[in-house]
C-alpha cells in the first residue's frame, strides 16, 4: 500500500530555476493539499484541491502552481525558485470532509 | 480567524512519566475536528488521534488520550508512561471548512518532546 508518494525527496535549485514537485495518493482520496514546512512555524497550506479539476490557494501561495487534472495526482511546480521557498514541502490527503490527513514523507528543498 | 495555539516550544519528561501538550484553537465554526501528529527526527508525518467538535467523550487510542473542553477552545494530548520513543515534534491540528471549497487544515507551531531516561 504506496499512501502518498513525493518525489524528489531532496533538491538543490538555483535561483531563477523551475522545478515541480509529484505527488500521487493511491486511496482515491479527493482532497489533496501541499504544506511547507519551516522551523517554529508549523505546517503551512500552499494550494489545496477537492478534486480533479477543483483547486484553491491556501495560506502562502505566491510562487507556486498547482493543478489537478486527475484525482490520484496533485503536482507544485516552482516557476521561479527563490532563497525564500527553502523549505521542507509535504504533500497530503484526506478522504472528503472526514478522516485525517495522510501525508507524504517530505520533500527537503534548498534554493541557493 | 482559524488558527492553532501551541505554546510549549519545548517539553521535558522522565521515561514512564505522564505528560500534557497543550493546544488551543480559535473557529467560529460549529462543525470542526482536532487532530495530534507525531513528527519524529525521520521526518514524517504520523497521526495519534483525532476529536470531533460534537464528540462528547474525549478520544483516546492507546497511550495518547485527547483533553477537549470545547468551552475553553482547549485540546490538550496527553501522553501517558511517556517512552523513549515519544521523543518528536508533535503538532495540533484543526479542520474546518475553508473560504471556497470544503475543507482546510490548520497547524499549530508545534511543541517538540523530549523524554530523558
Amino acid at each position: 500500500n504506496a499512501g502518498v508518494t513525493q518525489t524528489p525527496k531532496f533538491q538543490v535549485l538555483k535561483t531563477g530555476q523551475s522545478m515541480t514537485l509529484q505527488c500521487a495518493q493511491d486511496m482515491n482520496h479527493e482532497y489533496m493539499s501541499w504544506y511547507r514546512q519551516d522551523p517554529g512555524m508549523g505546517l503551512r497550506l500552499i494550494h489545496y484541491s477537492v478534486g480533479a479539476g477543483i483547486t484553491d490557494q491556501g495560506e502562502v501561495p505566491n510562487g507556486y502552481n498547482v493543478s489537478r487534472s486527475t484525482t490520484e495526482d496533485f503536482p507544485l511546480r516552482l516557476l521561479s525558485a527563490a532563497p525564500s521557498q527553502t523549505s521542507v514541502y509535504f504533500c497530503a490527503s484526506s478522504l472528503g470532509l472526514a478522516g485525517e490527513l495522510f501525508f507524504g514523507e517530505g520533500s527537503r528543498l534548498t534554493v541557493l | 480567524a482559524q488558527k492553532i495555539t501551541q505554546t510549549q516550544p519545548g517539553m521535558f519528561v522522565q521515561e514512564k512519566e505522564a505528560v500534557t501538550l497543550d493546544c488551543t484553537y480559535d473557529t467560529s465554526d460549529q462543525s470542526y475536528g482536532l487532530f495530534w501528529y507525531k513528527q519524529p527526527s525521520s521526518g514524517e508525518m504520523i497521526f495519534l488521534i483525532y476529536q470531533g467538535s460534537y464528540d462528547e467523550q474525549n478520544a483516546t487510542e492507546g497511550r495518547y488520550s485527547l483533553n477537549f473542553q470545547k468551552a475553553r477552545k482547549s485540546a490538550n494530548l496527553v501522553i501517558s508512561a511517556s517512552q523513549l520513543g515519544d521523543s518528536a515534534m508533535y503538532f495540533c491540528a484543526m479542520r474546518v471548512a475553508s473560504d471556497n471549497y470544503g475543507q482546510n487544515f490548520v497547524f499549530g507551531p508545534g511543541t517538540r518532546l523530549s523524554v530523558l531516561p
